[in-house]
């Protein structure tokens, strides 16, 4: 267990489709990442926080838009997805924005879109 | 190629034989660190190496750094079945920090 928790594991939506992917940590820091992993590609930042505020937002399209209420916690809102979209959501924290810090990272959830 | 890229893409090995793996980068670093993910599931750290750093020792793992290559290097000796995992380096360029990983090497263990 690294501190950071991801809900759901897997979700299969449809492209018409609403949901939202939860991550949690448990480790006091106050930078936390979403990552998306698709197959044979290396990890692409999506968006950074840090101290709550939307920091880096790396041209992703507006059909994901993140969330984060508090430092401990960071959504992922998902809405009219494409097939393209079915990937590995990866979480990561760190204790700053900082090239220095490791980055923690959740289990990832598992989205396919149909 | 691209910034943080592993070599080789797959890694097939005995039980108890090391395992090297290669990791390229492009521009100057702050540091450099490596990663493992098991099949499906998120990265876990495994070691951060500084730019002012040649080696570094974890357990079984031996990471060593080699700033005017821009590569880095990671073994594992006496390998084991549970080692079987993706490896990935991930390099943040000097001046920023935001980390860029590579596609990994797979590594699988015979038993």
């Amino acid at each position: 267990e690294t501190g950071v928790t991801q809900t759901p594991r897997h979700l299969v939506m449809g492209m018409t489709n609403k949901k939202s992917l939860k991550c949690e940590q448990h480790l006091g820091h106050n930078a936390m990442y979403w990552y998306k992993q698709s197959a044979k590609k290396p990890l692409e930042l999506m968006f950074v926080y840090s101290l709550e505020e939307r920091v880096e937002n790396n041209s992703v399209p507006s059909r994901f838009s993140p969330e984060c209420p508090n430092s401990s916690h960071l959504f992922l809102h998902l809405h009219t997805l494409q097939p393209e979209d079915s990937a590995l959501y990866l979480c990561a924290s760190s204790p700053q924005r900082e090239s220095r810090d490791t980055q923690y990272f959740g289990p990832g959830t598992r989205l396919t879109v149909l | 190629s691209q910034q943080g890229e592993e070599d080789p893409q797959a890694l097939s090995i005995q039980e108890g034989e090391n395992a090297t793996m290669n990791c390229s980068y492009k521009t100057s670093i702050n540091n450099l660190q490596w990663y493992r993910q098991n099949s499906g599931r998120g990265l876990v750290h495994l070691i951060l190496i500084r730019s002012n750093e040649r080696e570094k020792h974890s357990g079984r793992l031996r990471v060593t750094l080699d700033t005017s290559k821009k590569s880095s290097s990671l073994l594992i000796t006496a390998s084991r079945a549970a080692d079987t995992a993706s490896y990935f380096c991930a390099t943040a360029p000097r001046g920023t920090y935001k980390y860029i990983f590579g596609t990994g090497t797979r590594l699988k263990v015979l038993a």
